[in-house]
């Protein structure tokens, strides 16, 4: 909602431009990771996964990248839109062959300008 | 097919009173799981449910209840509400807990404060 997002970094683009958010994951042992949006007053939503056995992984306009050296992940988003505009969120899987728990990062805000 | 559904929207407690928030999901998955989203920070999982008849902590369960009611619904409940559950509450669901896809879909939130 409106108070969520409130001391999150902020990545500001001018529409057209690509963005590329960035996000540090915590576990070497991790195997899956997804990233979601959310928009302001809504739930996460699912915009793309990558297994830990894959380095790139393309969607509609996005495109994720996974660096398990150094335990990197981002999100490349194409031709960002107004509608682009909200909260970003990776999320892991630690347990690999195991539970789904994701372990979620805290975020980075996307504005996009006209 | 309205997805995750969580009622109410909105709710505002004085401390020390209980509620019990309600989800439902009518995409046949198996689990479930109930989160807080704080400002600023990301989500964090309060309780979880594996598969119809299971529940289990997650990472801030103190203070919070759960029922897995049937397949469909979950619910959370705080028994004595603390300024500290001041919060925004979602339930999501996923097809399994054990393989992938881990993708989890969510509801629309409920924003609980207690005064």
């Amino acid at each position: 909602g409106e108070s969520v997002g409130l001391h999150l970094p902020t990545l500001s683009v001018q529409e057209g431009d690509n963005s590329i958010i960035n996000c540090a994951y915590s576990n070497s042992a991790s195997d899956y990771f997804i990233w979601y949006k959310q928009e302001s007053g809504k739930g996460p939503q699912f915009i793309i996964d990558i297994r830990s056995n894959m380095d790139k992984r393309q969607g509609q306009r996005v495109t994720v990248l996974l660096n398990k050296t150094v335990k990197h992940l981002s999100l490349q988003i194409a031709a960002t839109q107004p509608g682009d505009s909200a909260v970003y969120f990776c999320a892991e899987n630690p347990f690999s062959g195991g539970y789904n728990k994701l372990i979620f990062g805290a975020g980075t805000r996307l504005a996009v300008h006209p | 097919n309205a997805g995750v559904t969580q009622t109410p929207k909105f709710q505002v407690l004085k401390t020390g009173q209980s509620m019990t928030l309600q989800c439902a999901q009518d995409m046949n998955h198996n689990s479930m799981y109930w989160y807080r989203q704080d400002p600023g920070m990301g989500l964090r999982l309060i309780y979880y449910s594996a598969s119809e008849g299971t529940t289990d902590k997650g990472e801030v369960p103190n203070g919070y209840n759960v029922s897995r009611l049937n397949k469909r619904e979950f619910s959370l409940r705080l028994e004595s509400a603390a300024p500290s559950q001041t919060s925004v509450y979602f339930c999501a669901s996923s097809e399994q807990v054990q393989r992938p896809p881990y993708e989890q879909y969510f509801g629309p939130g409920t924003r609980l404060t207690v005064t």
